[in-house]
């Protein structure tokens, strides 16, 4: 599926760094998902927007700053991050948002904090 | 609490068949989805079961029982690209994805 991409692909980023990831889905889907994958553990859902509200935010520490411009961009603001932050970060988009429907994913971002 | 249980590693012959097991406890049932997720790549739909029984879709099958939160997913005429994680994941009451770690499945000629 190609339908959602991400950038930057790779990013290694010191404690004191501000960065951003980018997410962007060519599906016309209305709902978009910000996910921390962690080695051998279930994906852990960070943020939920719904025609560009954010309608979930699952107790994730303020370094992490979402901003949803528009129902086809996500980006996920960076700030004094800590080393356990490192993980995969992956997006995804679906259609309506809610109920049975699925979710497609982008390739992610491995992010490495030093 | 809510729980996903999958095995965390299998290993398979190519050309053999392969169950992978997913075992769910969750606050109310809204479908279970099954992912395919190569190395470094987004994980990509396989299967979705909301009523009991099986579905197939080519070498690939998924089963469901929702009085057992039970499912497995079923490949066939296993291929060396078949290597991957088979994510297994529920929505519960609240339409919420609870996802399982993850099955890592190696193939072996």
């Amino acid at each position: 599926e190609t339908g959602v991409t991400q950038t930057p692909r790779h990013l290694v980023m010191g404690m004191t760094n501000k960065k951003s990831l980018k997410c962007e889905q060519h599906l016309g889907h209305n709902a978009m998902y910000w996910y921390k994958q962690s080695a051998k553990k279930p994906l852990e859902l960070m943020f939920v927007y719904n025609f560009k509200e954010q309608t979930e935010n699952n107790s994730v520490p303020s370094r992490f700053s979402p901003e949803c411009p528009n129902s086809s961009h996500l980006f996920l603001h960076l700030h004094t991050l800590q080393p356990e932050d490192s993980a995969l970060y992956l997006c995804a988009s679906s259609p309506a948002g809610g109920e049975t429907d699925t979710q497609y994913f982008g390739p992610g971002t491995r992010l490495t904090v030093l | 609490g809510q729980n996903i249980d999958q095995p965390t590693e299998m290993t398979a012959t190519e050309g053999a068949i392969v169950q992978i097991n997913c075992t769910y406890q969750t606050s109310g049932f809204n479908g279970l989805f099954w992912y395919q997720q190569h190395a470094g790549e987004a994980p990509t739909f396989l299967s979705y079961n909301v009523l009991d029984g099986l579905e197939e879709k080519g070498r690939f099958s998924s089963f469901l029982s929702r009085s057992k939160g039970y499912s497995y997913l079923l490949l066939k005429e296993l291929q060396m690209k078949d290597s991957a994680s088979y994510l297994c994941a529920v929505k519960d009451s609240n339409y919420q994805l609870i996802w399982g770690a993850g099955t890592k499945l190696i193939i072996k000629p």
